[in-house]
């Protein structure tokens, strides 16, 4: 059975500049989370999908958005880069119920923004 | 205040002890906590869930969770240098999807 598969595994980028990242979840998993984990502040909730559906959104600025296929692929976009967003981020498959069994996570995107 | 808190670390054991990790919540209305592993460079691969109260085995690993308390411990029995690695706690958030606070890791060193 295939894992969860994001590309880029790497990317660097210019600051002001935007960025798009892709994952594909394990099939028959419907919901799809984002997450940016830095190390002072760990895995950080951007948003979760499901179904094509945001479920949930975390508190980052609206320059972070995603959305859903329904192949249950989705995509996170980052808009006018900062310094700051230079972390991995991890996408995370699991069914509707995911919160009664957890995550698989893919092997996350590593962006810098120089 | 973070929704999970752990001891960042290090922490170091020699090989064969046990190694004991422990993890606060804040969200009471946390229903399912997660014990994740994340060897360096690597993405965080699961290790254990537990929803009760009291203690849960899976091989050398087991977990425990007191709800009154708001706390989740792992214990690794017979460490191996195998297990060292960042240990990462989840709490599930109380609203309807699959959105889990983390903690920022504790480190394991086993040292053979």
């Amino acid at each position: 059975k295939a894992g969860v598969t994001q590309t880029p595994r790497y990317l660097i980028k210019t600051r002001g500049q935007q960025v798009t990242l892709s994952c594909s979840p394990i099939s028959g998993h419907r919901s799809v989370s984002w997450y940016q984990q830095t190390p002072g502040q760990g895995l950080q909730f951007l948003f979760e999908y499901f179904s094509e559906t945001q479920r949930n959104k975390g508190n980052f600025p609206g320059r972070f958005s995603g959305r859903q296929f329904s192949n249950s692929r989705s995509e996170m976009n980052v808009s006018t880069l900062e310094l700051g967003d230079s972390a991995l981020y991890l996408c995370a498959s699991s069914t509707r119920t995911g919160r009664d069994y957890g995550y698989t996570f893919g092997s996350g995107t590593r962006l810098t923004v120089v | 205040q973070k929704e999970v808190e752990q001891n960042s670390g290090p922490l170091s054991v020699p090989e064969g002890a046990i190694a004991s990790l422990n993890c606060t919540y804040s969200d009471r209305g946390s229903q399912s906590f997660f014990w994740y592993r994340q060897y360096s460079g690597k993405s965080p691969e699961l290790i254990m869930f537990i929803y009760s109260n009291g203690d849960k085995e899976d091989g050398r690993f087991t977990a425990q969770l007191n709800k009154a308390s708001q706390y989740v411990s792992l214990l690794i029995r017979d460490s191996q240098p195998s297990d060292s690695a960042t240990y990462l706690c989840a709490a599930g958030a109380a609203n309807t999807g699959n959105q889990f606070y983390f903690g920022t890791g504790t480190s394991l060193t086993v040292i053979p």
